[in-house]
């Protein structure tokens, strides 16, 4: 069964650091996400991507983040300077473009920021 | 905005007990439903969805209907096991409005043997 997945797993980081938050979304999908959730927080949306651009953010997503689809098959997200705050568990999830309105999450990858 | 509003946690059961958890929506459009569980250290997986008025939408037990005129998606299951021991979440997108996936605070569900 085909599935989104995320790299690394876990990332531990200094604040003011930069970091790279990678994901492989399902081939053939055509929207992208990338959703945080604070431990014991609910699920809150990133932003979106759909033909190699950003389609909505949330106001989360400041002059900070930044997100890119760099060869065709990963997708990331880029933290440029941590701050404490930004330790949160990060989803990717993809969507196809059938009007199916179903997104696939990955596994997450646990950013802690110290 | 959309928003969704679920019954706070966490809700503790024996096993075999029914379950219910309340979900309400408000949204500007005509949003799709889903519900989203979170197993113990994993990601979210999708349980089941509906995509117009009273669509029921069920997977492993678990049901919940698409109901417009309450703008409500209750969660329910007839007999829980310990393996349902999970965080849920309600969530809504709407198509239309830019498809993003909108989540209830999540609700911690605890079931006892």
């Amino acid at each position: 069964e085909p599935e989104v997945t995320q790299t690394p797993s876990h990332q531990v980081t200094q604040m003011g650091q930069e970091v790279i938050l990678r994901c492989v979304p399902i081939s053939n999908h055509l929207y992208f996400y990338w959703y945080r959730q604070i431990l014991g927080q609910k699920v809150e949306f990133l932003v979106s991507f759909y033909n190699n651009e950003i389609s909505e953010k949330s106001e989360i997503f400041d002059d900070q983040f930044s997100v890119e689809r760099p060869d065709g098959s990963n997708f990331t997200l880029k933290i440029r300077s941590t701050k404490l705050e930004d330790s949160a568990m990060y989803f990717c999830a993809s969507r196809s473009d059938s009007g199916n309105t179903e997104a696939f999450f990955g596994q997450g990858t646990r950013l802690t920021v110290v | 905005g959309d928003s969704v509003t679920q019954m706070e946690g966490p809700v503790t059961l024996s096993e075999e007990a029914f379950l219910t958890i309340n979900c309400t929506y408000t949204a500007t459009g005509y949003p799709s439903l889903f519900w989203y569980v979170q197993y113990p250290g994993e990601g979210l997986q999708l349980l089941l969805k509906a995509t117009k008025a009273d669509d029921k939408g069920s997977n492993k037990g678990f049901e919940a209907t698409y109901r417009k005129e309450t703008t409500s998606f209750h969660l329910e299951k007839g007999s829980v096991q310990v393996s349902d021991s999970a965080v849920y979440f309600c969530a809504l997108s709407d198509w239309e409005y830019g498809n993003k996936l909108v989540f209830g605070a999540g609700t911690i569900l605890r079931v006892k043997s």
